[in-house]
Parts: C-alpha cells; structure tokens; sequence
C-alpha cells in the first residue's frame, strides 16, 4: 500500500533553515510527482511546489520562489523540501501529497502525516 | 495568479443536500477537485476531474462544473461528513491553486 512517511516536528529561529522529508513506499517512485503542501494553524490549504522524482523538475508557488527548494533522493524514494529565511508566516503543517498521474492537472490521491515546523524566536 | 473562492460556511440539516460552491474566472474550462479534511488529518480526495468519485467515497458525494462555478454536492448528509472542503485546480501560470475552504457543519 502506498505510504509516505515524513520526518518529525521542527522549531527554527526566524531567518534559519528547516528540510523536511517524505520517504514513499507502495509504488513507482518515479512515476509520480510529489507536492508539498502547507497549512498554518487554523487556516486553508497553500501549494508551494511539486517535483517530478523522474527528472528532478520543480514548480514552486510564486510567492515562496527563491525561498524553497525541493529535490529528490531516488535510492531512497525520498524527497526533501528545504525553505530557508524562516518567518514567522511560515509556521505550518507541511504536508507531502503525491500526485495521482504525471499531468499537471491530477489530483492528489495520497498526503503524508504532515510536519509541523514552528518559526519561533 | 488565479483565485478560487469559496463560501467560509455551510449549515445543513442531516439527511438534507449540500452544496458547496468554488468560484473562479471561467472556472468551466479547467478540471476542478474536491478534498474533504477533518480535524487534525490530512485531507481526502473526495472528487477529481469536476465529477469523478474515488474508490471508497459514497455516492452521496457528487461534482460539477460549469461557467464560474464548480459545486461539490453533499445527498442524504450524515454527522460524519462534517469538516472542512477544498477546492482545487491547476493554473497556467504553473500554480497549483486551492480555495479558501468550506467549513461544513451538520446541525
């Protein structure tokens, strides 16, 4: 069955770094591209990018551009996603969700247990 | 950037129909999905490509999309359907979009 599994809760000082991880398992890694997707406390969902773990490609959400980086271990079937200059607006749940097909418009059929990280001085 | 709105509440009685609406600028052209989130989970897939149901989600759960608005409608609601709903859709401009999300609550 399809799992992903993300690593545990981090606390960061506002302009610090923090890389979250998801280790999927059930299925092709390659063969599904990878969200993250976010979610501060009591609000709504927010994209911030997608990598297809084939090639490496990446699409960011404008509004976090040259903030985030997302990349691929293939070894592993795990995929990283690094946001840098930490604010206190990016406290959230960050969530990985795969992509059910390759096409832009799939949907999401699986989320990780998401990973709260908190931007607190 | 694209923009989605949804309405922040819906009230229905159990066993009543509801409907819950997710506005965009021509939103009848792009394929729209729905995703259901309770309290302290990750959210569901619950429609995709404006009317298909995922394996598990009853038949109660049913999509559509036309002109400015998509809807995502709710038969015979039972206590267990209440949380909060997503819309969803794939812009151009390479931006993965949701809505501002739907709390509905079954009185």
């Amino acid at each position: 069955q399809v799992q992903l599994v993300q690593s545990g809760a981090e606390v960061r000082k506002p302009g610090a770094s923090v890389k979250v991880s998801c280790k999927a398992s059930g299925y092709t890694f390659t063969s599904h591209s990878m969200h993250w997707v976010r979610q501060a406390p009591g609000q709504g969902l927010e994209w911030v990018g997608i990598i297809n773990p084939s090639g490496g490609t990446t699409s960011y959400a404008q509004k976090l551009q040259g903030r985030v980086t997302m990349t691929r271990d293939s070894s592993t079937s795990t995929v990283y996603m690094e946001l840098s200059s930490l604010r206190s607006g990016d406290t959230a749940v960050y969530y990985c969700a795969r992509s059910h097909c390759s096409g832009a418009v799939c949907p999401i059929d699986y989320w990780g247990q998401g990973t709260l990280v908190t931007v607190s001085s | 950037s694209y923009v989605l709105t949804q309405p922040p509440s819906v009230s229905v009685a159990p066993g009543k129909t509801a409907r819950i609406t997710c506005g965009g600028n021509n939103i009848g052209i792009k394929s729209v999905h729905w995703y259901q989130q309770k309290p302290d989970q990750a959210p569901v897939l619950v429609i995709y490509y404006d009317t298909d149901r995922p394996s598990g989600i009853p038949e109660r759960f049913s999509g559509s999309n036309s002109g400015y608005t998509a809807t995502l409608t709710i038969s015979r609601v039972e206590a267990g359907d209440e949380a909060d709903y997503y819309c969803q859709v794939w812009d151009s401009s390479n931006d993965w979009v949701f809505g501002g999300g739907t709390k509905l609550t079954v009185l």
